[in-house]
Parts: structure tokens; C-alpha cells; sequence
């Protein structure tokens, strides 16, 4: 059974602070780390697709990182914004399950005005 | 481009009974995965469609069936539902079937079993 952790589960910050969180992943038989931002009654919504050991992306404020060495990913968020609330979901691709995705638990965030 | 479209948003169900649920793909896209999240987890794979078989399944019970159409859009089916079934049924395409592949979501289906 592949296991995909996040965390925090949760995290609360101020409008303008940078903030960060995790995803570990099976570090063996890797084929992809997929990100997604998940607002409340909206469709999850594709942030990135990682391949490369060393992978690094960048969309507006928000960037993703890969070690698949060690098998974690980290979200940036630069100078959130109450709109980035939502839930961030990782989604590892591998093992014997070639297109199946395993998604991570979330990390709910929340940015205060 | 509408994108993944999903019918109904909402369903309500009693044990024992069947339900379809509905998903149309992106425009171009072939392959559809279904999903189930059930409260405060990710989202767990069901099984994935590509050219009309059923080529991956998670570790779901035989009550869950699909099938793809020749347009590529797909029905994921449940048959005598329990309870526990009571949950987010999420549809995701894709252009193939690979790992690298963006797999697009739609805005899933509601289904409540009493």
C-alpha cells in the first residue's frame, strides 16, 4: 500500500506571510508528484506535474519543489493572499500503478485579511 | 471548453440500491479516472478507462463497475450501496494514460446514502 503524507494538516496565516508545506512519497519506482488546489465548491485544479528528481515550478506566487531521492515535494506559497485559501492536495504516480494517482490527506490553508 | 463535466451534482439513495453517476472529459482528452473522497481524506482511485477497458482499479469491492463510451465519456456505477458509500464521486481526464499526464477533475457528484 503506497502512503502519501502531508503536512501540517492545517495551516492559518496573515495576508502577506510566505508559508510552506510537505509531501513524502514512496522514494522507490517514482513516475510522477502532481499538486492541486482545491477551493470549496470548485473542481480540484491542476498546479503542477513533477517528473525530474530536482524539479523546480513556478506559477505566479506559488513554486514546488522534488527531491524523489528522499521522496518529499514542498509547496511555496509567496506573500499569501486570503484568495490561495484552500485545501492543497499531492498526488504521487509510481509504483506498480502506472496512471493511478495516490493522493495525499490535503493541507487545509487558510489566509486571514 | 467546458471541461469535465459531471451528472447529477447531487444524489440521495437508500441501502441496498443502485446508482450511475455521469462524467463527460475534457474536449480531446481519452482517458477517464474515478475517484471517491470521503470526508477529511484525498481523494482514493477507483479505476481508470482508457480506450473502452477498464486498464487500472484501486481496492474497491466489485460493486463498483464502470464503462467508457466511444465519445470517451464514462459511468462509474455502484451497485447495493451501504452506507459507507456515502461520499464525493470525483471524474478526472486525460490525454493518455501516462503518470506524467495533467489529469483534469470535474466538480464531482454528491452522493448521500440513508
Amino acid at each position: 500500500i503506497l502512503n502519501v503524507e502531508q503536512s501540517p494538516q492545517s495551516l492559518h496565516v496573515q495576508e502577506g506571510d510566505s508559508t510552506n508545506f510537505t509531501c513524502s512519497f514512496p522514494s522507490s519506482n517514482f513516475y510522477a508528484l502532481h499538486w492541486y488546489r482545491w477551493e470549496t465548491a470548485k473542481s480540484p485544479e491542476a498546479l503542477f506535474v513533477m517528473t525530474l528528481n530536482g524539479d523546480e515550478k513556478k506559477k505566479g506566487r506559488i513554486s514546488a519543489t522534488l527531491n524523489t531521492k528522499e521522496g518529499y515535494s514542498y509547496l511555496y506559497i509567496k506573500g499569501s493572499q486570503p484568495e490561495d485559501s484552500a485545501t492543497y492536495l499531492c498526488a504521487f504516480a509510481g509504483g506498480t500503478s502506472y496512471g493511478k494517482l495516490t493522493f495525499g490527506q490535503g493541507t487545509i490553508l487558510t489566509v486571514h485579511p | 471548453d467546458a471541461g469535465v463535466t459531471q451528472s447529477p451534482t447531487h444524489l440521495i439513495k437508500t441501502r441496498g440500491q443502485q446508482v450511475t453517476l455521469r462524467c463527460s472529459p475534457k474536449s480531446g482528452h481519452d482517458t477517464v479516472s474515478w475517484y471517491q473522497q470521503a470526508l477529511g481524506q484525498g481523494p482514493q482511485f477507483i479505476f481508470q478507462y482508457y480506450e473502452e477497458e477498464e486498464r487500472q482499479r484501486g481496492n474497491f469491492p466489485d460493486r463498483f463497475s464502470g464503462h467508457q463510451f466511444p465519445n470517451y465519456s464514462s459511468e462509474l456505477n455502484v451497485n447495493a450501496l451501504l452506507l459507507g458509500d456515502s461520499a464525493l464521486y470525483l471524474c478526472a481526464s486525460s490525454l493518455g494514460a501516462a503518470p506524467g499526464e495533467t489529469q483534469y477533475f470535474g466538480p464531482g457528484t454528491r452522493l448521500l446514502v440513508l
